[in-house]
């Protein structure tokens, strides 16, 4: 079945650092997603990508959407203390729709 | 302009009980997704409905859990005679229609079944 491979499961590095994490399939995407959960809460929508080679960013946040549409990437430039949390990619199971398949997630921890 | 409402944001249940998750969708959005999430994992999708119907339940379990969402009030996950594997977090999410790929998730309802 469709499935969602991020790595690395975790970070964890120095405040001002840069990071970066991907996520890969064996099957095609039209969108990618990429959410970040906090403890306790549910996740949020940080980038949205519609189209293959697409980079699209949301301050220090950076995201791409493979061109072979398999992956996509997300980095986080000069992490902040509050960058800490886990990150999911996601994709939609089927065209048009909210139903959506997610990684395992990516735990990031920054040190001060 | 209130987000996803989700509640009880903590629910404890004793095994056999029955367990009711409520899910407000973010004001316009007719497309209502439930999710589970165990610890230490990622999101697996149970449900979507739209008002009134229930689009796809793949996800679901086939026994003890059911969904709706009626035309008036919130759409309710329920659990009935829970038991321990059911202890888990429960999103939902909702978004303004089939092109609404951008789903919005609530807090979720943490259920402890004990």
């Amino acid at each position: 079945g469709q499935q969602l491979n991020q790595s690395p499961q975790s970070m964890f590095i120095q405040e001002g650092e840069d990071v970066s994490m991907n996520c890969t399939s064996s099957s095609i995407f039209n969108t990618w997603l990429w959410y970040k959960q906090e403890p306790g809460e549910g996740p949020v929508l940080l980038i949205a990508l519609y189209k293959a080679g697409e980079l699209t960013s949301n301050g220090r946040l950076t995201a791409q959407f493979g061109i072979t549409r398999k992956d996509s990437f997300l980095n986080i430039s000069a992490s902040i203390p509050s960058d800490v949390g886990i990150y999911f990619c996601a994709a939609p199971r089927s065209s048009n729709t909210g139903k959506l398949i997610f990684g395992q997630g990516t735990t990031l921890q920054v040190k001060p | 302009n209130a987000g996803v409402m989700q509640n009880p944001r903590h629910l404890v249940r004793r095994r056999g009980q029955e367990a009711r998750l409520r899910c407000s969708p973010m004001k316009g959005h007719s497309h209502v997704y439930w999710y589970r999430q165990l610890p230490e994992e990622g999101l697996k999708f149970m449900v979507y409905l739209q008002k009134e119907n229930i689009i796809d339940e793949s996800g679901m379990p086939k026994e003890r859990f059911s969904a709706e969402f009626p035309k008036e009030g919130p759409s309710i996950l329920r659990i009935q005679q829970v038991v321990r594997g059911d202890s888990a977090a429960y999103f939902c999410a909702s978004s303004p229609g089939t092109e609404g790929l951008e789903a919005f998730f609530g807090q979720g309802t943490r259920l402890t079944v004990v």
